[in-house]
Order: structure tokens, then C-alpha cells, then sequence
């Protein structure tokens, strides 16, 4: 079954680093993009970037870019959001999704499989 | 602040049709980006509903429909359901920001 699976809620002090991650199983892992998007309480869906998993290369949102992270392991099918220096309008839920194309012919495609989510809460 | 601009929320009673209209610009459904959209039930993650402008993913009601028109894009529901309650989320890329948005959301009640 073509599921993600994350990581367990995470409570953090302002300025520390979080590290999600994101397991693929049921599917080949390095066929497709990988995203991350977050939720803060209450409100939208806010886009944080995409990486490719065969090749390593990523694209961060401009408002992200210089605190966030994203790796992979191919060797365990799972991907990693790393965001430092935490502040308290960070706290959301992190979710991971699969974008739907494969990567040879992917067109700015949709997300057809969401992670479950992990909270994220800064709090001193 | 999205770029994409959805009305809040929209309701309607069992049976009815309602629709959903997310505004973009020349940036990024204007220049022919596709839309997609996105149904999120309360505590839930997001569940595509349509993707590339108006085609449905395998299981999701014919109920849902989705089009678009220049710069805007809609979600249409007909015969509408208790279950439909939820949040809806249009998505498309955005080539000036060159990355993916979301639109504001909107909240559906069925009265």
C-alpha cells in the first residue's frame, strides 16, 4: 500500500533545530519529488519545498530558505525536513507529500499522498 | 499572504450545489499553470480531490468537478453531502515565486 509515514510530535525550545522525517514504503522511492508543507493552528496550507530523492537536488520557498533542510536516505526510503532556529510561529504541522508524476515527466503535478502529519510545537 | 484568493467559506443545504472560486494572476494560473484542489477533514491531512484542472483521482465522487478560466480556477460540488463538511485548498505553481502555492482555503458547511 503506497503510504507516508512520519515521524512523532516534537516539543522544542525557541532557537533550536527539528528534524521530521518521512518513510516511503510500497513504492519506488526515487521516482518521485518529495514536498513538504505546513499547517500553524488554525490556518492554511503554506508550501516549504520540494527534494528530489535520486539525485539529492532541492528547492526551498524564499521564506525558508537559509533555515531549512531537506535531505534523504535512499537506503531506508525516507526523506528528512530539517528547520533551525525555531520561533514560535513555527509551530505547525509538518506534512510530507508525494508529488504524483514521476520525476522524468513531472509538470508541477499535484501532491496525490500526504503524510500523516507531525506537530510541531515551540515553546519555552 | 497566498496568492491564490479563496472565499472563506461558502455553505449550502443537502442536495445543493456549491462552488468554490480560487483567484491567481498572470504569475501562475493565468500563464497556464494547472490547478489542483484539495480536501482536508477536520484533524486530518489534505486529500487531493482534482488534479490537473478538472480530472479526479480513482475513488472521489463525480460529485466534485473542477474547472478553469484565465486567471481563476473553481470547485464545484453537486448534491451536496453531510460528509462534504471540510476545508478545501486550490494549489497551482507560481512562476514569479517559483514554487508551489496554496490558496487561502475555504471552509464548506452544510446547513
Amino acid at each position: 500500500q503506497v503510504q507516508l509515514v512520519q515521524s512523532g510530535a516534537e516539543v522544542k525550545k525557541p532557537g533550536a533545530s527539528v528534524k521530521v522525517s518521512c518513510k516511503a514504503p510500497g513504492y519506488t522511492f526515487t521516482d518521485y519529488y518529495m514536498h513538504w508543507v505546513r499547517q500553524a493552528p488554525g490556518q492554511g496550507l503554506e508550501w516549504m519545498g520540494w527534494i528530489n530523492p535520486n539525485s539529492g537536488d532541492t528547492k526551498y520557498a524564499q521564506k525558508f530558505q537559509g533555515r531549512v533542510t531537506m535531505t534523504r536516505d535512499t537506503s531506508i526510503n525516507t526523506s528528512y525536513m530539517d528547520l533551525s532556529s525555531l520561533r514560535s510561529d513555527d509551530t505547525a504541522v509538518y506534512y510530507c507529500a508525494r508529488e504524483m508524476g514521476i520525476i522524468e515527466v513531472a509538470a508541477y503535478d499535484a501532491f496525490d499522498i500526504w503524510g500523516q502529519g507531525t506537530m510541531v510545537t515551540v515553546s519555552s | 499572504q497566498s496568492v491564490l484568493t479563496q472565499p472563506p467559506s461558502v455553505s449550502g443545504a443537502p442536495g445543493q450545489r456549491v462552488t468554490i472560486s480560487c483567484t491567481g494572476s498572470s504569475s501562475n494560473i493565468g500563464a497556464g499553470y494547472h490547478v489542483h484542489w484539495y480536501q482536508q477533514l477536520p484533524g486530518t491531512a489534505p486529500k487531493l480531490l482534482i488534479y490537473g484542472n478538472n480530472n479526479r483521482p480513482s475513488g472521489v465522487p463525480d460529485r466534485f468537478s473542477g474547472s478553469k478560466s484565465g486567471t481563476s480556477a473553481s470547485l464545484a460540488i453537486t448534491g451536496l453531502q453531510a460528509e462534504d463538511e471540510a476545508d478545501y485548498y486550490c494549489q497551482s505553481y507560481d512562476s514569479s515565486l517559483s514554487g508551489r502555492v496554496f490558496g487561502t482555503g475555504t471552509k464548506v458547511t452544510v446547513l
